[in-house]
């Protein structure tokens, strides 16, 4: 079974630009959390998304959005890039949420530096 | 809010020593909580959670709702031990979004 996966692996992008980060979840997963890994930071969780819809989003600006597709892959955008928003984009999956006792599948990530 | 604490960012041990990695969590309701680990070069994933009261790898952790504290502990450290470890927690009653403290970096020495 495949796992999470990321594309791109990298990206390097110049500031005031815009990146594009996708994700694939598990089949059968609906659920996608996106995280930002900057360094000495943890994870610092972005957005959920869950059957197509924005369920939450964490404390990042508005500039930071995604969606959610019918077949559950996700996009991430950021827009206007700064420098700051170098770091690894961490993509997560889990199955529907019963009980909340469910564990996140993690994809390799991907790693945006900004110039 | 949720919220996790990690208090070491790095914890060196040599082989064969105690290891004690210690996480405290802030929440009202019935928290889920984990350890996720990540060693060199791979990916993110899960080592165990509180639920399930397993072993693995050696590691145990117990949720201590009075200190409100989720420590992951094993009695004698190996050197593929090492690498960085996450605590989490996932709310109960609508609020699923697994909180990640800021890791602790565990290494062994020979």
């Amino acid at each position: 079974e495949a796992g999470v996966t990321q594309s791109p692996t990298h990206l390097i992008k110049t500031r005031g630009q815009q990146a594009t980060l996708r994700c694939s979840p598990i089949s059968g997963h609906t659920s996608v959390y996106w995280y930002q890994q900057a360094l000495g930071l943890g994870l610092q969780f972005l957005l959920w998304y869950d059957e197509g819809e924005e369920r939450n989003r964490g404390n990042f600006p508005p500039r930071f959005s995604g969606r959610q597709f019918p077949n559950y892959s996700s996009e991430l955008n950021v827009n206007a890039l700064e420098l700051e928003d170098s770091a690894l984009y961490l993509c997560a999956s889990s199955q529907d949420i019963p009980m909340g006792n469910t564990e996140a599948f993690f994809g390799q990530g991907t790693r945006l530096t900004v110039v | 809010a949720q919220r996790v604490t990690q208090p070491e960012k790095l914890l060196s041990v040599f082989k064969g020593a105690p290891v004690e990695l210690k996480c405290n969590y802030s929440y009202s309701g019935s928290p889920e909580l984990f350890w996720y680990v990540q060693y060199s070069r791979q990916r993110l994933q899960l080592l165990l959670r509180h639920i399930s009261r397993e072993s693995i790898k050696g590691f145990t952790a117990d949720l201590n709702k009075g200190e409100t504290s989720f420590h992951l502990k094993k009695p004698f450290a190996q050197e593929e031990d090492s690498a960085m470890y996450y605590c989490a927690l996932s709310g109960s009653g609508g609020s699923y979004i697994p909180t990640f403290g800021r890791g602790t970096s565990l290494i062994v020495h020979p």
